[in-house]
């Protein structure tokens, strides 16, 4: 069965950088893109950014160009979102989410969703 | 890119019908065949009810139905029952970027 599991809660300072990482098992790898999605407390989903497992090709939301990094290993069906500069305001759970189609916005299987905590 | 606007909240008894606009530009909803819906419980991972505008997932149930008129896409639940409470938030595509909706909140009274 299709799954992506993500890595666990992650606490930096204001400055730092995070990692968070998206196995994903139960399918091609390389045949769908990977999307990552965030949601700040109280606040509403915000798209950050695709990566295109075949070949690694990213798009980044302008909100996010120059601090974000998506990266993948397909020796391990990883997607990885390094997201650096952090700030209070990127306290969020961030998700990955899959779709088979560029232009389709993410689909039909999320991951569980990382809470990254920016704090001093 | 500005985020696609839709209602705070909608509410409706059960059995009875809302519908969730989701207002965007030409550049992203009024231009694209790609506009998703999602339902949203916090601290859960989104749930795909609507894709490419109006098709539905196998297991979501078809009392959820998607449409588009011009720059507006729309989400309307039918017969509203008690476990369709959550936030819904629209997508689409926006010429190699993607942008959500602000995000509405159902409550079933």
């Amino acid at each position: 069965q299709v799954q992506l599991v993500q890595s666990g809660g992650e606490v930096k300072k204001p400055g730092a950088s995070v990692k968070v990482s998206c196995k994903a098992s139960g399918y091609t790898f390389t045949n769908y893109y990977m999307h990552w999605v965030r949601q700040a407390p109280g606040q509403g989903l915000e798209w950050m950014g695709v990566i295109n497992p075949n070949g690694g090709s990213t798009t980044y939301a302008q909100n996010f160009q120059g601090r974000v990094t998506m990266t993948r290993d397909t020796s391990t069906s990883t997607v990885y979102m390094e997201l650096n500069s952090l700030r209070s305001e990127d306290t969020a759970v961030y998700f990955c989410a899959r779709t088979f189609i560029a232009a389709r916005p993410p689909g039909d299987y999320w991951g569980q969703g990382t809470l990254v905590t920016v704090s001093s | 890119q500005s985020a696609l606007t839709q209602p705070r909240s909608v509410s409706g008894s059960p059995g009875q019908s809302v519908t969730i606009s989701c207002t965007g530009t030409s550049s992203d909803v009024g231009g694209s065949n790609y506009v998703s819906w999602y339902q949203h419980h916090p601290g859960k991972a989104p749930k795909l009810v609507i894709y490419d505008v109006t098709k539905r997932p196998s297991e979501i149930p078809d009392r959820f139905s998607g449409s588009k008129s011009g720059n507006t896409a729309s989400l309307t639940i039918s017969g509203l029952q008690a476990e369709d409470e959550g936030d819904y938030y629209c997508c689409s595509y926006a010429g190699s970027l993607f942008v959500f909706g602000t995000g509405t909140e159902v409550t079933v009274l």
